[in-house]
């Protein structure tokens, strides 16, 4: 089962910030959190993770709350390619064959004009 | 960079017969690939984690007898559905990790299998 807990749906304006939230009050220390997101009919897109200190790249900006039990994915400036199912992970990182990730059900962003 | 594809992107085959899929990473060495099955409206779900050169590792559940997995290299793996059903109709998709950047899978575009 994942670990996570995420929102059903969302719906953002176009031009606006998407802040997403996931609940991962069960995380291991040693689990990372990765955000991925699946445009319909598509693979998998990683997006972004972290461990415990925030993060940014050119996509999005991860947070992550002190007591890591819970992460909000922001997205600056949504456009319409952004809609998608994100999902929320977490993960251990020893690589190679034991990097798994379980999906759950996500979030359906949906970015409107 | 690290392109992953899947050929064919979608095929059409009668219940009892055999389909081959394939997932090549185009610009990479895959140190592991993974393979997920995705049914509509419901989530990827893991079946099984191969590394090149030994045998897959099937997530339970999963019969490794139907779902054939040979990883012949560091950029190909294939996935053989062996006396496919109707209730095997589904989305198949592969990803794999990049030596050097275990953080990351890259996935390819998913292959749409039907069985009639």
């Amino acid at each position: 089962d994942a670990k996570t807990t995420q929102p059903p749906s969302m719906d953002c304006a176009e031009g606006r910030a998407a802040n997403l939230p996931c609940n991962h009050s069960t995380i291991s220390g040693n689990e990372y959190v990765y955000w991925y997101r699946q445009i319909h009919s598509q693979g998998p897109q990683y997006i972004i993770h972290g461990l415990k200190n925030n993060e940014t790249n050119e996509m999005a900006s991860l947070i992550i709350t002190e007591d890591r039990k819970s992460s909000t994915l922001i997205l600056p400036h949504a456009t319409l390619r952004d809609t998608a199912v994100y999902y929320c992970i977490v993960s251990l990182n020893s690589g190679g064959s034991n990097y798994k990730l379980t999906f759950g059900k996500g979030t359906l962003l949906t970015v409107n004009p | 960079g690290a392109v992953v594809s899947q050929h064919p992107s979608w095929v059409i085959c009668k219940s009892g017969t055999s389909v081959k899929i394939e997932c090549r990473s185009l610009d990479f060495q895959a140190t592991t690939m993974f393979w997920y099955r995705q049914f509509p409206k419901q989530s990827l779900m893991l079946m099984a984690t191969s590394n090149e050169g030994s045998k897959a590792t099937y997530e339970q559940g999963v019969e490794k007898d139907k779902f054939l997995i040979n990883h012949a290299s560091l950029t190909l793996s294939t996935l053989t559905v062996t006396s496919a059903h109707p209730e095997d109709s589904s989305f198949y998709i592969c990803s794999a990790i990049r030596r050097g950047h275990s953080y990351e899978q890259y996935f390819g575009p998913g292959t749409r299998l039907t069985v009639t």
